[in-house]
């Protein structure tokens, strides 16, 4: 029953090479987000795409973008990962007519090594 | 500074007993409350919410309370098992953040 699907699970990246991460979704929800959760830490919002009109949390790093091209899937890119980028990243789902008050469903994330 | 605070940050109960977690938010205008469960390595699942036109809302052995005066929302667990051991995140819009997380209350059900 996966409605948000995150490829790959795991990803192991160099210091200062792009990495793209990608999900999916089967949910045909509206809104797509983006969390990174370090370890033993909370979610923290990085964007979000409210059907295509992109919302950037102030305090993400310009390292961090992200694109949507349609509404089922939106990739996470990280132009130049540095250590302190290693984190477990999480996509997220809502229907959100209005308001942005409908269930998030979160996918399995993807776990990002950095070395 | 922090937008949703949670308490305690660890928490150990008998089996069978209950927990309460609790958390306050900051942003008056909030009207969403969830709570998500989070196993080590899985991901958060969502296990209650309450909207903000209610003040209690209850499913099986969980129940969230919401007290928009005070700004206060809190969980409860009755009759504790040990797969309800896990990590408990409250959450609530902030401003134009749709979610904020609270840091997590660790629960561990001893049995």
């Amino acid at each position: 029953d996966a409605m948000v699907i995150q490829n790959p699970r795991y990803q192991v990246t160099q210091f200062g090479k792009p990495v793209t991460l990608s999900c999916s979704q089967t949910l045909n929800h509206n809104v797509m987000y983006w969390y990174q959760q370090k370890s033993s830490q909370a979610p923290k919002l990085l964007f979000h795409y409210y059907d295509k009109d992109f919302n950037n949390e102030a305090d993400t790093p310009d390292n961090f973008q992200s694109r949507r091209p349609n509404t089922s899937f939106c990739f996470l890119d990280i132009r130049s990962p540095g250590l302190g980028d290693a984190a477990m990243y999480l996509c997220a789902t809502s229907r959100d007519g209005a308001g942005y008050t409908d269930t998030q469903y979160f996918g399995p994330g993807t776990r990002l090594t950095v070395l | 500074g922090e937008n949703v605070e949670q308490h305690p940050s660890t928490l150990s109960v008998q089996e069978g007993d209950s927990a309460v977690i609790k958390c306050t938010y900051s942003d008056s205008a909030s009207n969403y409350f969830p709570w998500y469960k989070q196993e080590l390595g899985k991901r958060p699942q969502l296990i209650i919410d309450i909207r903000s036109n209610v003040g209690e809302k209850k499913d099986q052995r969980i129940a969230v309370t919401l007290n928009k005066t005070a700004k206060h929302f809190s969980l409860h667990i009755t009759e504790t098992q040990p797969e309800d051991s896990a990590v408990y995140f409250c959450a609530a819009p902030s401003g134009n953040t749709p979610l904020v997380f609270g840091k997590g209350t660790r629960l561990s059900v001893i049995a």
